[in-house]
């Protein structure tokens, strides 16, 4: 059973076009990050979450924790063909190791 | 930019091989770790350390070893590699509050 859900698996819009991605727990995170990773590289880190009901902004990309740190969503503004990627997220019950979702792949097609 | 490196990138043999998949930083991390990824399965921790001298074994059961002489460097070694142990192996380290720094990668292929 995975601790992180992730949805959708799968995402291919056109560019321009916006997206939502989430991510869902029945647990409650301390905090929460997103990763993207390209083909052939590891994750990067884009962005870590700790307060509920926080908003951060990344350029196009937003990012929300829910109030209840339970959840999270990533928002593209007007996806452009370099957001294609996986897209991670990731939190940390209460110790230092971090669960990881199974990720949503996003293609933006130019 | 971080730094922290894995070789090889690429690695295919065959059944019974021993093998050591390589990972070092420069960044004096202490915590570092080993993932292992498959496509449309979420990360799963198979080994990690805290400092030189200790290593834990991760939430995924794991037929693989790992050492921590040094700071730096964490190695991963599989005695006798199986087709079951083809995946991706990613090597991260972090410093305090848990930002994970990735490797590139190693895509494992045991015939």
């Amino acid at each position: 059973t995975q601790l992180l859900e992730q949805s959708p698996q799968f995402l291919s819009i056109q560019e321009g076009e916006n997206l939502t991605v989430y991510c869902n727990s029945s647990s409650v995170f301390s905090s929460l990050q997103w990763y993207r990773q390209e083909p052939g590289e590891g994750p990067v880190l884009l962005v870590t979450v700790v307060t509920g009901g926080e908003v951060k902004k990344l350029k196009r990309l937003t990012f929300q924790f829910g109030d209840a740190r339970k959840d999270s969503s990533l928002h593209i503004t007007a996806a452009q063909p370099g957001d294609t990627g996986l897209y991670l997220c990731a939190g940390a019950p209460g110790d230092y190791k971090l669960s990881f979702g199974a990720g949503t792949t996003v293609t933006v097609r130019a | 930019e971080a730094d922290i490196y894995q070789t090889p990138r690429y690695l295919v043999i065959g059944t019974g091989k021993k093998i050591t998949l390589e990972c070092s930083q420069t960044m004096g991390h202490d915590k570092m770790y080993w993932y292992q990824q498959d496509p449309g399965m979420e990360l799963h921790l198979i080994h990690y350390s805290y400092g030189v001298n200790s290593t834990e074994k991760g939430d995924l059961s794991s037929e693989s070893t790992v050492s921590r002489i040094r700071t730096e460097h964490f190695p991963l070694t599989l005695e006798s590699a199986r087709p079951s142990h083809t995946s991706q192996y990613l090597c991260a380290s972090s410093e305090y509050p848990l930002t994970l720094y990735f490797g590139p990668g190693t895509r494992l292929t045991v015939l």
